[in-house]
């Protein structure tokens, strides 16, 4: 099965600040990466697919970027509603495997 | 707009099974398929399978392979994920989802899953 990492595993940030993610899959995927935002008790929130397209609804504050085995997601300038879990999953073979999470705290 | 409205919380022996149901109101039920995803408590999300209903055919993860059963009723716009010989590290919350493109942009609300004995 396809390996996917994330780094942090967490991290505290403030209000504006500017947010990266990453993702690293262990062999090459393309672009066939999507990100999902969750908050607790909820179910995952489709932000980013294939690497960088935004998902309709989704603030333009959130961006995706990445080929291959490495990608990040973006938060321009952290809202207080952005304090969440973010998951990466690879959408190249089956069985389409999710990271293990980045969440983000309030610091 | 699609909405999915699964089946609520359940609590099972270890060695039972359990089938949950998500049933797809608005849009076209088979234009897209299905998938099921997991979550333990307070761990990560783990894709089990998938179905497209217009074909009946189901994909799994091989983690689940004899374990899991996902199908589609196109009569009542529903799919059902059966996972059978529970054991205590099947308790989590069960999604399914719109599978659009393998983009899930449509999520039921979660249906918790305790076994316990």
């Amino acid at each position: 099965d396809m390996q996917m990492t994330q780094s942090p595993s967490s991290l505290s940030a403030s209000v504006g600040d500017r947010v990266t993610i990453t993702c690293r899959a262990s062999q090459s995927i393309g672009t066939y990466l999507n990100w999902y935002q969750q908050k607790p008790g909820n179910p995952p929130k489709l932000l980013i697919y294939t690497a960088s397209n935004l998902q309709g609804g989704v603030p333009s504050r959130f961006s995706g970027s990445g080929s291959g085995t490495d990608f990040t997601l973006t938060i321009s300038s952290l809202q207080p509603e952005d304090f969440a879990t973010y998951y990466c999953q690879q959408i190249y073979s089956s069985p389409f495997t999710f990271g293990p999470g980045t969440k983000v705290h309030i610091k | 707009q699609v909405q999915l409205v699964q089946s609520g919380a359940e609590v099972k022996k270890p060695g039972s099974s359990v089938k949950v149901s998500c049933e797809a109101s608005g849009g076209t039920f088979g234009n897209y398929a299905i998938s099921w995803v997991r979550q333990a408590p307070g761990q990560g999300l783990e894709w089990m399978g998938e179905i497209i209903p217009l074909f009946g055919t189901a994909n799994y993860a091989q983690k689940f392979q004899g374990r899991v059963t996902i199908t589609a009723d196109h009569s009542t716009t529903t799919a059902y994920m059966e996972l059978s010989a529970l054991r205590s590290e099947d308790t989590a919350v069960y999604f399914c989802a719109r599978d659009l493109r393998k983009q899930l942009d449509v999520w039921g609300q979660g249906t918790l899953v305790t076994v316990s004995s």
